[in-house]
């Protein structure tokens, strides 16, 4: 099936650094991605949708300052963890929908960002 | 606003029993629903899905059920399996295709041995 991967898969930084994740679909090109982040026992919260060549668009609520999207390439996507607290320490996750897959979403492993 | 809900945050069932897993919605946007499986420190991983032309779509253990006027889906595993003991979410979009999902609230689910 379609393969999604995520580097890194969890990361610790201190307050005040920046830390970039990234979200590869391997096997297929998707234009869109979309990254949701996770608190413990908790639901996925869409963040932002990340489109290819063209600016990310946010949910409301999310820095978009804070949060930086880049959709480099139709099989890259990252965000951007700037100046990073405490309080964003949680579990990011990427989706890309598979145009071959009737556009079924196939997501990531997930990365455990964890700020101290 | 939790547009998406799963009221039972647990669920036990006897192995070779059936699951049933519920989700509620209050968006009538919604148009394309969707089961995933999760395990701790993991992705989603893609179980059933069916659109609100349907009202029951099956792979084989598992079945889907939508009730688009009370606004109502289940999930139903038949038999259960302990391998199926994870954390289950429903998710909603506006239509099937490039869209993104809002998820539920979770159901562990503990399938006994």
């Amino acid at each position: 099936g379609a393969v999604v991967s995520q580097h890194p898969s969890r990361v610790i930084c201190k307050s005040g650094t920046s830390v970039k994740i990234e979200c590869r679909s391997l096997d297929f090109q998707a234009t869109t991605m979309f990254w949701y982040r996770q608190f413990p026992k908790q639901s996925l919260m869409l963040m932002a949708t990340s489109n290819e060549g063209s600016k990310a668009t946010y949910e409301q609520g999310v820095e978009k300052d804070k949060f930086l999207i880049n959709h480099a390439s139709l099989t890259l996507s990252t965000l951007t963890v700037t100046s990073a607290h405490p309080e964003d320490s949680s579990f990011y996750i990427c989706s890309a929908p598979h145009l071959g897959q009737a556009y079924e979403q196939y997501f990531g492993p997930g990365t455990r960002l964890t700020v101290t | 606003d939790q547009q998406v809900k799963q009221n039972s945050p647990s669920l036990s069932v006897q192995e070779g029993r059936i699951s049933i897993l519920n989700c509620d919605y209050t968006n009538s946007m919604f148009d394309y629903f969707l089961w995933y499986k999760k395990y701790p420190a993991e992705g989603p991983t893609f179980l059933i899905s069916i659109s609100s032309i349907k009202d029951k779509n099956e792979d084989g253990r598992f079945t889907v059920f939508l009730n688009k006027s009370a606004k109502h889906l289940s999930l139903h595993i038949v038999p259960s399996q302990p391998g199926d003991s994870a954390v289950y979410f429903c998710a909603a979009s506006a239509r099937r295709g490039n869209e993104k999902l809002t998820f539920g609230t979770g159901t562990r689910l503990t399938i006994i041995p």
